[in-house]
């Protein structure tokens, strides 16, 4: 399975914005960049997901490096609600996700 | 807003009895998923499910694991024999279309306890 790296966890104070990295070097020209999100005892909730160019949609934006090989997902305004652990995966055409250690986001009030 | 719904929520079971986990997709889904994480670990891909018949499955969907679509509804995860290690929360997730390009929607998941 394509390999992604992110931190353990980061913080973020109430209302502000939010950069959570992922690298993923060793993607392929083909792999889509996912990110999903669990809050605490829910299952895994859809982000947001790119190829090559930036996205944006109502939850977050998706910020991809020119050379693919690493990425950033952006929350505007962080709300307590946002606190969850946060999964960047890449996917190729087999329909097989790999969910890593993610990113545990805790919101500051 | 539809939603994947999966019953039951809470299922208890003797090890090396048989269960059957139900999920109802999302009505126009094609795809269909299902995944296993343990307390305290990561979620794994388990299997995936198109035209009736499974596209992938990762190692750990062995041969005590099959899946059904038994009508144009229900899509259902079975463990045939389970052991103690079967015991985890599992979810069920669908997608319009082909999840490498599309998002998937994830059910509440059914938290299955072999004793």
């Amino acid at each position: 399975d394509a390999k992604t790296t992110q931190p353990n966890s980061m913080e973020s104070n109430e209302e502000e914005p939010v950069h959570l990295p992922c690298n993923h070097s060793t993607i392929s020209g083909t792999d889509y960049i996912h990110w999903y999100r669990q809050l605490p005892s829910q299952g895994p909730e859809y982000v947001i997901h790119g190829l090559t160019s930036n996205v944006n949609n109502r939850m977050a934006s998706l910020a991809i490096a020119e050379d693919r090989k690493s990425s950033t997902l952006i929350l505007h305004r962080a709300t307590l609600r946002d606190a969850a652990v946060y999964y960047c995966i890449l996917v190729n055409t087999g329909n097989q996700f790999y969910f890593g250690t993610g990113t545990s986001l805790t919101v500051i009030p | 807003e539809p939603e994947v719904t999966q019953t039951p929520s809470h299922q208890v079971t003797q090890m090396g009895q048989e269960v059957i986990l139900r999920c109802v997709p999302i009505s126009n889904h094609l795809y269909f998923y299902w995944y296993r994480q343990i307390l305290g670990q990561k979620v794994e891909f388990l299997v995936s499910f198109y035209n009736n018949e499974i596209s992938e499955k990762s190692e750990i969907f062995d041969d005590q694991f099959s899946v059904e679509r038994p009508d144009g509804s229900n899509f259902t995860l079975k463990i045939r024999s389970t052991k103690l290690e079967d015991s985890a929360m599992y979810f069920c997730a669908s997608s319009e279309q082909n999840a490498w390009v599309n998002e998937q929607f994830f059910g509440p998941g059914t938290r299955l306890t072999v004793l």
